[in-house]
């Protein structure tokens, strides 16, 4: 099974910072790899899709970029709504796979 | 507007059983595969089932193939998910998400707590 490591765990960031979450995964694998952003009693919502494509409504300070194996999330200036925890999620072949997370906090 | 609303979760014993259910609204149900994603207090997403458009591709995570059963109704716009031998580990708060590849859309979660 292909694993999808998340880093980092936990980051400290002041709003206007860059951030930068990364999910690497255990093998080659497709583009087919999604990014989330989930809030405390809310329903996640899906910010990339395809490694790079923004989804619709989403601001454009969220981009997604891929390298081999390693996948990137970018928040070019961290705003207030943006502290929050991502996931990153990979599919293949009928097999899905979620990052363990990243929570973003107030520096 | 696009809406998923999950219910049915509550306290049930190790063994029991339970259904859930994912009511939707807002799009076209018959033409959008769907999902069940967990997440236990404190911890990560975990992806749980998938169905297709028809129902007739199912897949399961390895943690609850054999005890759980995804299912869905066009005609009533309705997903559900029956869980049987409900173990401990199992107490998550339950997602049905709209997708295949990815998830687009997301209900609120209903919360099922398995303990004696």
């Amino acid at each position: 099974d292909i694993q999808m490591t998340q880093s980092p765990s936990t980051l400290s960031a002041s709003v206007g910072d860059r951030v930068t979450i990364t999910c690497r995964a255990s093998q080659s694998i497709s583009s087919w790899l999604a990014w989330y952003q989930e809030k405390p009693g809310k329903a996640p919502k899906l910010l990339i899709y395809k490694a790079s494509s923004l989804e619709s409504g989403v601001p454009s300070r969220f981009s997604g970029s891929a390298s081999g194996t390693e996948f990137t999330l970018t928040i070019s200036s961290l705003q207030p709504d943006d502290f929050a925890t991502y996931y990153c999620q990979h599919y293949s072949s009928y097999s899905w796979t979620f990052g363990q997370g990243t929570k973003v906090e107030i520096k | 507007e696009v809406q998923l609303v999950e219910s049915g979760g509550t306290l049930v014993q190790p063994g029991g059983s339970l259904r859930l259910s994912c009511a939707a609204s807002g799009f076209t149900f018959g033409t959008s595969e769907f999902n069940w994603v967990r997440q236990a207090p404190g911890k990560g997403l975990e992806w749980v089932s998938y169905i297709s458009t028809s129902g007739s591709t199912i897949y399961y995570a390895d943690s609850v193939k054999g005890r759980f059963t995804i299912s869905r109704d066009n005609a009533k716009e309705s997903l559900f998910l029956q869980m049987n031998s409900l173990r401990v580990e199992d107490t998550a708060l339950y997602y049905c998400a709209r997708g295949w590849r990815y998830f687009d859309y997301w209900g609120q979660g209903t919360l099922v707590t398995v303990s004696s």
